[in-house]
């Protein structure tokens, strides 16, 4: 069965650091990979996805992923972040099986940015 | 609004009430989610609708939980006799289609408390 972990619960940058949220999956096929961030008080939203194609995958507010599949990896990356990217980060996986259509989350990443 | 929309924001409510848990989706999104979000264990996945019914029930956690869609627009999720481990924000979606490639688009969530 799919599963997604996010072995990190807390990370702490400061504004302008760069940073990487960990994500590994264990899937047999190709799967299909998400990020979402949750922001206080807000819905989740859409970072990136990544279906098939350049293992390197631009979003939204400056954040991209690496697809590396020997490694079963999805790691989202920032430059350099600003205080308002703290927030709560899901990474997901989706596959396309008949039985298994639907995407599985992460237990999330909280990130928190000092000032 | 033209996005997902959650009512009510927050429930309160007394072990061994029911609670009914509404949710409108974006107009034309045919597939709809239902999601529990725990503190420090991510998102929990119901049950999902494509258009009204529900192939897949297989992620609630009891029978006291249920959940209906009508005319291919608003679900509520039903919880009877409600236990304080039903204590959670409760996230809904939609997507244009059911295939897990397709974004999800999230709700606000409901805040249920059981006291």
């Amino acid at each position: 069965a799919q599963s997604v972990t996010q072995p990190d619960i807390h990370i702490t940058v400061s504004e302008g650091a760069s940073l990487e949220l960990r994500c590994n999956y264990s899937y047999g096929a190709t799967p299909y990979l998400f990020w979402y961030v949750q922001s206080p008080g807000q819905g989740l939203q859409l970072l990136l996805k990544y279906f098939s194609g350049d293992t390197l995958v631009q979003g939204i507010k400056g954040f991209e992923a690496e697809f590396k599949r020997s490694q079963s990896s999805f790691n989202l990356r920032k430059p350099s972040v600003h205080w308002s990217d703290a927030a709560e980060y899901f990474c997901a996986v989706g596959a396309v099986m008949n039985r298994d259509d639907k995407i599985i989350f992460g237990k999330g990443t909280r990130l928190h940015i000092l000032p | 609004g033209a996005g997902v929309s959650q009512s009510p924001s927050n429930k309160v409510t007394e072990k061994g009430k029911d609670v009914e848990l509404r949710c409108d989706p974006i107009s034309g999104h045919t597939a709809l989610y239902w999601y529990r979000q725990s503190l420090g264990q991510g998102l929990e996945f119901l049950i999902y609708f494509q258009g009204n019914s529900a192939p897949d029930k297989s992620g609630l956690p009891s029978d006291r939980f249920s959940a209906e869609r009508t005319g291919g627009s608003v679900s509520t999720l039903t919880i009877q006799r409600t236990q304080q481990e039903d204590s959670a924000v409760y996230l809904c979606a939609s997507s244009p289609g059911l295939a897990v490639g397709y974004e999800q688009f999230f709700g606000p969530g409901t805040r249920l408390t059981v006291l």
